[in-house]
């Protein structure tokens, strides 16, 4: 059981570049979400998702969009990466109605 | 703003010594949840806190809630250096939309 796998797990990139980060679930969850976790700041809310074909913002969402076309993937999208864009993110689902969140190993992202 | 705060944020101990990691968070919230992240690593819960006076335990670790005071704790008891990590607080209120509102993190290093 493979639980939450992202990728890719380390990326470089120029600032202006875009790029997509893949997040696949293997636990039927409903739920999904991404953050970004920068030193001292704990782990903060770019988007999530409810189910298949829904999306929200969560607190940081500017420069990111996401899309969640089937059940078990949730895409984190870059347009135009900034240095501010520079952190590990997180994916993670849920059960429906639950917070007892299964992450993902990380994605180091660094922009140049 | 909702806030939640934790202290201390870095925690250097020596093995079989007691410590407490405070929670405090600034919304009306029934609910904390507990997570932990090794170095370079994912975070994995540990415990969810679901009502006033909830009380969880697992090995030398122990957590619990009073929503009156809007504050959990997590109790270390006799420290090994495996418990070295850093801890996080969550809650989810209405305000946030039931979405997970962080702490900081507490580093904790404990000493042979």
């Amino acid at each position: 059981n493979a639980g939450v796998t992202q990728t890719p797990k380390f990326r470089v990139l120029k600032t202006g570049q875009s790029m997509t980060l893949l997040c696949a679930q293997d636990m039927n969850h409903e739920y999904m979400y991404w953050y970004r976790q920068d030193p001292g700041m704990g782990l903060r809310l770019i988007h999530y998702s409810v189910g298949e074909g829904t999306t929200a913002k969560g607190e940081v969402p500017d420069g990111y969009n996401v899309s969640r076309l089937k059940k078990q993937n949730f895409l984190l999208g870059l347009e135009s990466a900034a240095p501010s864009q520079t952190s590990v993110y997180f994916c993670a689902s849920a059960r429906s109605g639950a917070n007892v969140l299964t992450f993902g190993a990380g994605s180091r992202l660094t922009v140049l | 703003e909702l806030k939640v705060e934790q202290n201390p944020l870095f925690l250097s101990m020596q093995e079989g010594k007691n410590y407490t990691i405070y929670c405090n968070y600034s919304t009306t919230s029934d609910r904390l949840y507990w997570y932990r992240q090794d170095p370079g690593k994912s975070l994995e819960s540990l415990f969810v806190l679901l009502s006033n006076g909830a009380v969880k335990q697992e090995g030398r670790l122990m957590a619990s809630l009073d929503t009156k005071a809007r504050l959990s704790t997590l109790h270390i008891t006799a420290a090994v250096h495996d418990l070295s990590a850093t801890y996080f607080c969550a809650v989810d209120t209405e305000d946030s939309n039931y979405q997970l509102i962080w702490g900081a993190g507490t580093k904790l290093i404990i000493k042979p």
